[in-house]
């Protein structure tokens, strides 16, 4: 079975610019969540999707936003990209309905690696 | 408002040695621990997960984990440390009300020597 895609691994960008990072579910997986990987702030949650319904926000500048396609894959995209967005963006999936969202362990992508200049 | 925290940023042990990697938590509610580990530009792999019953939860590569509810801990452990458990590890807390959100510790480099 194929685990979570991540897609691009690496990008740069430049500060005022957006970007759209993408991820691929295991198959069969309906719930995606996603995380931003710094140094100084560690792992914090930005949100997650349940067929195609944002299910919970972290703490995030309403730059930061996401969608869920019918066959679960998950966008998200960091608009207007400040130098402190760089970071590891990891994307997460779950088994299991909507009423056990949370007993299931996560399965993490390997990340997109974002630098902005 | 809901944490983890794990006190030690580094922990060195000595291959073959025992090795305890600490975690507590604070929720309101029953909590719902987990570990991971990541390893370099990777992204993050379970280890093993509490959510009720058996305190003491066997996981992924020998390791386990002790729930506490007195000292609301959740350390890990191996009997045996292995140079291959170098890694970053990750303790993180849920509740059944935040649905899908893990809340992480800030994650502890493990270091086993030779």
């Amino acid at each position: 079975k194929a685990g979570v895609t991540q897609t691009p691994r690496y990008l740069i960008k430049t500060r005022g610019q957006q970007v759209t990072l993408s991820c691929s579910p295991i198959s069969g997986h309906r719930s995606v969540s996603w995380y931003q990987q710094t140094p100084g702030q560690g792992l914090q949650f930005l949100f997650e999707y349940f067929s195609e319904t944002q299910r919970n926000k972290g703490n995030f500048p309403g730059r930061f936003s996401g969608r869920q396609f019918s066959n679960s894959r998950s966008e998200m995209n960091v608009s207007t990209l400040e130098l402190g967005d760089s970071a590891l963006y990891l994307c997460a999936s779950r088994s299991g309905t909507s009423g056990a969202l949370n007993t299931g362990e996560l399965f993490f992508g390997e990340g997109s690696r974002l630098t902005v200049l | 408002a809901q944490s983890v925290a794990q006190p030690e940023d580094q922990v060195n042990v000595a291959e073959g040695n025992p090795l305890t990697v600490k975690c507590t938590y604070s929720v309101s509610g029953n909590p719902y621990l987990f570990w991971y580990v990541q390893y370099p530009n990777r992204g993050l792999q379970f280890l093993l997960k509490y959510i009720t019953g058996d305190n003491l939860v066997k996981g992924s590569y020998g390791f386990e984990a002790e729930f506490n509810k007195s000292q609301t801990s959740f350390h890990l452990k191996k009997p045996s440390a292995l140079v291959s458990d170098s890694a970053l590890y990750f303790c993180a807390v849920a509740t059944y009300n935040q649905g899908g959100k893990l809340i992480f510790g800030q994650g502890t480099e493990l270091s086993v020597k030779p």
